[in-house]
């Protein structure tokens, strides 16, 4: 399963655009690249997932180039709310496994 | 708000003990997974269950084992706890097995003594 990189904490403000970026060199052809962001003493959250090209939903934007061997999720405006623990995830559809790195610690400042 | 339930929320275990964890799935998701988190660490991919079997397993000892019932609940349990089982774990359904997305659960907070 591909092994996922990214910053340990970012600091933004708010109404800012945030973009935070996971690297995964090793992704398989049918792997797909999701992004959950997490609360102190709560669950994750799902974000945004895609396999290639660029997806945007209500509340984020992925952008994954054609060697998918990065993704970048970029938040729009964020607010104080935003401040929380983003994870990229690779999911290996074959063995049913997803798994979470480090995570980025996004502290967005009045 | 995800549907996903976990119980109990907080508890407390000696070494050598035995825990089980409880989950209720979201309605209609057939698939539930489980992962550790330690403090400060991301969420460990434990094992996942589809339609009452395993499907998928992390890199987690045998003492390790889980359920899951023919309304899709599940049970995680740990034989032999050890004081690195300390952790928060974390319960999430979804609709399908090879989906990247997770509905999780606010997790049940185990401390080892």
């Amino acid at each position: 399963l591909a092994k996922t990189t990214q910053p340990i904490s970012m600091d933004s403000y708010e109404g800012q655009e945030v973009n935070i970026t996971c690297s995964h060199n090793n992704i398989a052809t049918n792997d797909y690249i999701t992004w959950y962001q997490q609360f102190p003493s709560q669950g994750p959250r799902f974000i945004i997932q895609g396999y290639k090209t660029k997806v945007t939903n209500e509340v984020a934007s992925l952008f994954i180039p054609a060697d998918r061997k990065s993704s970048t999720l970029s938040l729009p405006r964020v607010s104080l709310s935003d401040t929380a623990v983003y994870y990229c995830l690779v999911g290996d559809r074959v063995n049913n496994d997803m798994r979470f790195g480090a995570g980025t610690r996004l502290t967005v400042k009045p | 708000e995800t549907g996903v339930t976990q119980s109990p929320t907080h508890l407390i275990k000696t070494r050598g003990q035995q825990v089980t964890l409880r989950c209720s799935s979201q309605s209609g998701h057939n698939t539930v997974s489980w992962y550790q988190q330690a403090l400060g660490q991301g969420p460990q991919f434990i094992f996942q269950y589809y339609r009452e079997e395993e499907n998928g397993r992390g890199n987690f000892p045998p003492r390790f084992s889980g359920l899951q019932f023919p309304n899709y609940s599940s049970e995680l349990n740990v034989n032999a706890l050890e004081l690195d089982d300390s952790a928060l774990y974390l319960c999430a359904s979804s609709l399908a097995r090879n989906t990247g997305e997770l509905f999780f659960g606010e997790g049940s907070r185990l401390t080892v003594l």
